[in-house]
Order: structure tokens, then sequence, then C-alpha cells
């Protein structure tokens, strides 16, 4: 139990183009989702929270025009990386949680690179 | 605030040897710690997790305990397979859900 599936799994694309990640809760109701980056080699880096019907908290740093985070039902959310550049290539991470007392689950990442 | 340290890697190991990968914390309150595992390419899986003090979390061979007194959580596993490489993390949970991350450690077993 306790699936995430995030896709795609990778994109290459154009300097300036949108792209847009999604996040999917597959057996439970994620409350919250959390999205994570991580450089080669290293930690994850919280980029936000987001609950179901809220905005997104963003943690500081983090651009929120540039990295569109929505969450509009309990098994969906979804980043978009607008009019991305190549220092936005970088592995992306969900993770869903049915509440702050249960362990985040995690998808598989997805390898963005920007030409 | 709250932080994770963890001991730097590389780690490489002959199969069948004994492991152990520090990790202590800094924190508020009591949190919940965690060892999620990230193989080549892939997400992070959740290993094992402890919520109070002195819980000990086991999953696949693998055992962490909750000292709050030495504020650790150290990874250990008795005999190390080509198939437990993969990169560890040592994660806290503040109050909000939040998981704090240590910086990762690499582990590579040889046959």
């Amino acid at each position: 139990g306790a699936v995430v599936s995030q896709h795609p799994s990778r994109v290459i694309c154009k300097s300036g183009t949108s792209v847009k990640i999604e996040c999917r809760s597959l057996d439970f109701q994620a409350t919250t989702m959390f999205w994570y980056r991580q450089f080669p080699k290293q930690s994850l880096m919280l980029m936000a929270t987001s609950n179901e019907g809220s905005k997104a908290t963003y943690e500081q740093g983090v651009e929120k025009d540039k990295f569109l985070i929505n969450h509009a039902s309990l098994t969906l959310s979804t980043l978009t990386v607008t009019s991305a550049h190549p220092e936005d290539s970088s592995f992306y991470i969900c993770s869903a949680s049915g509440d702050s007392n249960q362990p985040q689950h995690f998808g598989d990442g997805t390898r963005l690179s920007i030409l | 605030g709250n932080s994770v340290t963890q001991m730097e890697g590389p780690v490489t190991l002959s199969e069948e040897a004994f492991l152990t990968i520090n990790c202590t914390y800094t924190a508020t309150g009591y949190p919940s710690l965690f060892w999620y595992v990230q193989y080549p390419g892939e997400g992070l899986q959740l290993l094992l997790k402890a919520t109070k003090a002195d819980d000990k979390g086991s999953n696949k061979g693998f055992e962490a305990t909750y000292r709050k007194e030495t504020t650790s959580f150290h990874l250990e596993k008795g005999s190390v397979q080509v198939s437990d490489s993969a990169v560890y993390f040592c994660a806290l949970s503040d109050n909000w859900g939040k998981l704090i991350f240590g910086q990762g450690t690499e582990l590579s077993v040889k046959p």
C-alpha cells in the first residue's frame, strides 16, 4: 500500500518551456504533499508543502512564481516549472502523507533537463 | 533549529560485512526519526522508523534505535549484500510533518 506515482519520470526540453510534473497518491488520500529538489550526490531540499484546497507554503529562497504548485484534490498535486532555464535542471521528487503523524511516501522522481 | 547529521560517505564494504551508518540529530520536542533508502535514479523508500525514545525500528535486516540521551539513530545491519548498495538518508519529522534530511550516505557493497 501507500503508493505514490510521479509522472513523467524524465523530461528534456528547450529553455523557455514550461514543464508540468504530476504527483498522485494511488491508494490513499494525501492531505499533504511535498515537493523536493535534489542536486547530484546531495540531499533533498524541500521546496514547498501543499495542502489540498489551499495555497502552497514555499520554503525560503524558492520562487513561488517560478515553481507553481497546485493541489486540487486529495490524490493529485502538480508542480509547474515556468519558463524553465538550464539552471532549473535537477531531480524533482514529490511525497505524500495522509496526515502529519504518518510517514511520507515518495514518488520515483522526475529528471528534468533543460537544454 | 532542527537538523540531522550523518557520517560522510562513500562507505565501501565487502559482502556479509557489518554495517553502521551514524546519524545524530538536533531537535526541539520529540521528533519521529526515519531512515530512507534511495536506489540510483529512483525516489526514496522508507526503510524504517521510530517514533519515541528507545523504540527500535527494523526492516529487511536493518535496525536503528532511537537514543534520546545521545540524540542518535544509527543504522545497522549484521551482514550486507550487494543489493544493499544505495544512498541512505536519516531524517526527522517536525511537528508539522516536514522531513529534515541528513546529507545522505552512499553505501557500496562489493562481492
